[in-house]
C-alpha cells in the first residue's frame, strides 16, 4: 500500500486567485492522477502526471487552468489557476499499485468565493 | 450511456439485513473491476477487487458477470459502520496507453439501527 499526504486540506479562496495543491508519497511510483469531485458526485480525471514528462490531460482539462508539477517521483503539485466558484470542488491525488489498486490522499476541498 | 452507471441510491436498509448493489459497464474490454468506499468528506479506500471466480471477503461478496457486463457487490448482516457510498470502478486494460480508468457515480448506502 502507499501513504500520501495531501495538503492543504481545505481552504476557501477568492476569484481569480490560484491554490497550489501538493501531494507527498511515502514510495517512488511512476504515475500520479489528479481527480476533481465535485458535491455528491463521483470522480473525474483531471490529468496523469509522469516523472520527467508532461502531464496528460484528460478531455475538458488544460494545462493552463490546471498546472501540474513532477519533480520526482514521490511528489507532485496541482495547481487551480484564476479561480472561479465552478471550481469549487474536492481534488484527490492517488497512486496505483502493482496490482491496479488505487490508493488517494485525503483531499483538498475547495470553496471558492 | 455512462460507461459505469451505478444506481444512485440512497439504499436505507436496517441493521442486520441483506443489500445487494449491481454496476454495469460498457466497454467489453474493460479488463479489472474493483469496489471503493468512500464514507462521507473522506476519501475512496479499496473495498474488495473483482475477479471472474468472484470474491468473498468476510460479509461483502463481490461477483463479476461478463456475459452481461456488470459487477455486483453483496453486503450480508450489515452494520451501521458500513452506512457509506459504494464507488464502482472499470479499468479497460493494463499495458495498453489507452487504459483508462473509469468510476461510477456511487450508491448510497444508510444502515438504520
Amino acid at each position: 500500500s502507499a501513504v500520501i499526504s495531501q495538503k492543504p486540506s481545505r481552504d476557501i479562496c477568492q476569484r481569480g486567485t490560484s491554490l497550489t495543491i501538493q501531494c507527498q508519497v511515502d514510495s517512488q511510483v511512476t504515475m500520479m492522477f489528479w481527480y476533481r469531485q465535485q458535491p455528491g458526485q463521483s470522480l473525474t480525471l483531471i490529468a496523469t502526471a509522469n516523472q520527467g514528462s508532461e502531464a496528460t490531460y484528460e478531455s475538458g482539462f488544460v494545462i493552463d487552468k490546471f498546472p501540474i508539477s513532477r519533480p520526482n517521483l514521490t511528489f507532485s503539485t496541482l495547481t487551480v489557476s484564476n479561480m472561479s466558484p465552478e471550481d469549487s470542488s474536492i481534488y484527490l491525488c492517488s497512486v496505483e499499485d502493482r496490482r491496479e489498486k488505487l490508493f488517494f490522499g485525503s483531499g483538498t476541498q475547495l470553496s471558492v468565493l | 450511456r455512462k460507461e459505469v452507471e451505478q444506481d444512485p441510491g440512497p439504499f436505507n436498509v436496517p441493521e442486520g439485513a441483506t443489500v445487494a448493489f449491481n454496476c454495469t459497464y460498457s466497454n467489453s474490454a474493460s479488463q479489472s473491476f474493483f469496489w471503493y468506499r468512500q464514507d462521507c468528506r473522506k476519501e475512496p479506500k479499496l473495498l474488495m477487487s473483482v475477479y471472474s471466480s468472484g470474491n468473498e471477503d468476510g460479509r461483502f461478496t463481490a461477483q463479476l458477470n461478463r456475459a452481461s457486463q456488470y459487477i455486483s457487490l453483496l453486503i450480508r448482516d450489515s452494520k451501521l459502520s458500513d452506512s457509506a457510498t459504494y464507488l464502482c470502478v472499470v479499468r479497460t486494460s493494463w499495458y495498453s496507453s489507452a487504459s483508462k480508468i473509469i468510476f461510477g457515480s456511487g450508491t448510497r448506502l444508510s444502515i438504520r439501527p
